[in-house]
């Protein structure tokens, strides 16, 4: 099993729409769970931080479910600049290092 | 403004070249961070850094060097023994090992 999995998409969704995408996760002892956001070409800004059970900015929503291992993202009302790569990261136990999940593109629709 | 800067931003190079990407912060952070991505692909770690004069190898290090000579500054170098250096080179910084990292806006490495 991939240390970050996550389902590549795309994700096609039209304007308005609720979409959702999970992350798995394999070290039971990570903490700390980030969404990143990347724009074709461009380095990953971070979206959201979640450090216990989820975390809300306006329409954006972070879940964490530790049981079963995994982080998700839900977007409300998408918007057409909501269009990118989402990336899961989860810091490694214990070391400095960070683990990539490969991303879920979505694509809002006019 | 406090960020990251990294220069250039297109590099190209001839084989058997070395090249040295470089990467500055002045956001007093402690941990530096080298990441390589390739299309289809999650970011893969090259080399961190804890605290100046220290690093430690990431999970494809070879081919590659870095120093941390100064706090701020975190260079990379990509030598001629790196097979497939073409790729998006990312460099990031953070306060803590659990901690929030930010990322530069990358150099886009093209071997000719």
């Amino acid at each position: 099993r991939k240390e970050v999995e996550q389902d590549p998409g795309p994700f096609n969704v039209p304007e308005g729409a609720t979409v959702a995408f999970n992350c798995t996760y394999s070290n039971s002892a990570s903490q700390s769970f980030f969404w990143y956001r990347q724009d074709c070409r461009k380095e990953p800004k971070l979206l959201m931080s979640v450090y216990s059970s989820g975390n809300e900015d306006g329409r954006f929503t972070a879940q964490l479910n530790r049981a079963s291992q995994y982080i998700s993202l839900l977007i409300r009302d998408s918007k057409l600049s909501d269009s990118a790569t989402y990336l899961c990261v989860v810091p490694r136990g214990g070391t400095y290092k960070y683990i990539f999940g490969t991303g879920t593109r979505l694509k809002v629709l006019a | 403004d406090g960020g990251i800067t990294q220069s250039p931003k297109y590099l190209f190079r001839k084989e058997g070249q070395n090249v040295t990407l470089s990467c500055e912060q002045n956001l007093n952070h402690d941990a530096m961070y080298w990441y390589r991505q390739d299309p289809g692909q999650g970011l893969r770690l090259i080399y961190y850094s804890q605290i100046v004069n220290d690093f430690q190898k990431g999970d494809i290090a070879e081919g590659y060097s870095v120093s941390r000579e100064k706090k701020e500054s975190f260079p990379l170098t990509v030598t001629s023994a790196q097979k497939n250096p073409t790729a998006f080179y990312l460099c990031a910084s953070s306060t803590s090992r659990t901690d929030t990292q930010y990322f530069g806006p990358g150099t886009r490495l093209t071997v000719l």
